[in-house]
């Protein structure tokens, strides 16, 4: 069965403070992990993309990477703001065999608190 | 334009009502999708629709009624919803295995 963890479930850390989000899955075959932020009752917003070949991905504060060999990734932001405290969830997708019909298997996200 | 727009934002209904839920994009994806989420859940597949025809329904009750007149457009008919019901619905949209881009859902609450 496809799943997706994630750790920690919850962090709280001060604002300007770096932290790091886990994942790790078990999805076969994989296409690619994709990393969300989705604040209360809003929608998810895609923070990066990565697939088999790809190490490492940047969009601003926020580096992701990926050791397709271990089946890990994780989600680093730099320098934290107010703003980034949200819901943040790893989204793995397998190969799909046909166009529109690819499943994607989310982890339960960790909820992250900045505090001032 | 790189969005996903839903519409309403919030919507509040009694388990006689009829009503419907919209997303719109422009992005060209042909594959669109709707998702219900419960609080502190992670989103579950309702439909998927490929090039306008419906190609997954995750077994999901009638009183929930899919439709995607076009490629821009999809709507999710409700009717005699349960308290139950009352969840984050998610439009999302997809180009092959990139740019699944979701909307800001609708909030529904069923009384």
């Amino acid at each position: 069965k496809n799943q997706v963890e994630q750790s920690p479930q919850s962090l709280i850390i001060l604002e300007g403070k770096n932290c790091t989000l886990q994942c790790n899955y078990t999805v076969s075959p994989f296409s690619n992990l994709r990393w969300y932020k989705q604040d209360t009752g809003r929608g998810p917003v895609s923070l990066t993309i990565m697939t088999f070949s790809e190490n490492t991905k940047s969009n601003g504060r926020y580096t992701a990477t990926l050791d397709a060999d271990t089946k890990q990734s994780s989600l680093h932001i730099t320098a934290s703001q107010l703003s980034d405290s949200a819901s943040y969830i790893c989204v793995v997708s397998a190969e799909q065999s046909n166009f529109g019909n690819e499943k994607l298997t989310f982890g339960t996200g960790t909820r992250l608190t900045i505090i001032p | 334009d790189t969005e996903v727009t839903q519409t309403p934002k919030h919507l509040v209904m009694g388990m006689t009502n009829k009503k419907s839920l919209k997303c719109e994009q422009h992005m060209g994806h042909r594959a669109m999708y709707w998702y219900k989420q419960k609080a502190k859940k992670p989103p579950e597949l309702m439909f998927v629709y490929s090039y306008e025809k419906l190609s997954i329904n995750e077994s999901v009750p009638s009183r929930f009624s899919p439709e995607c007149p076009n490629s821009s457009l999809l709507n999710l008919h409700l009717h005699a919803l349960q308290p139950e019901d009352s969840a984050l619905y998610l439009c999302a949209s997809a180009a092959a295995n990139y740019g699944y881009t979701f909307g800001s859902g609708t909030r529904l609450t069923v009384v």
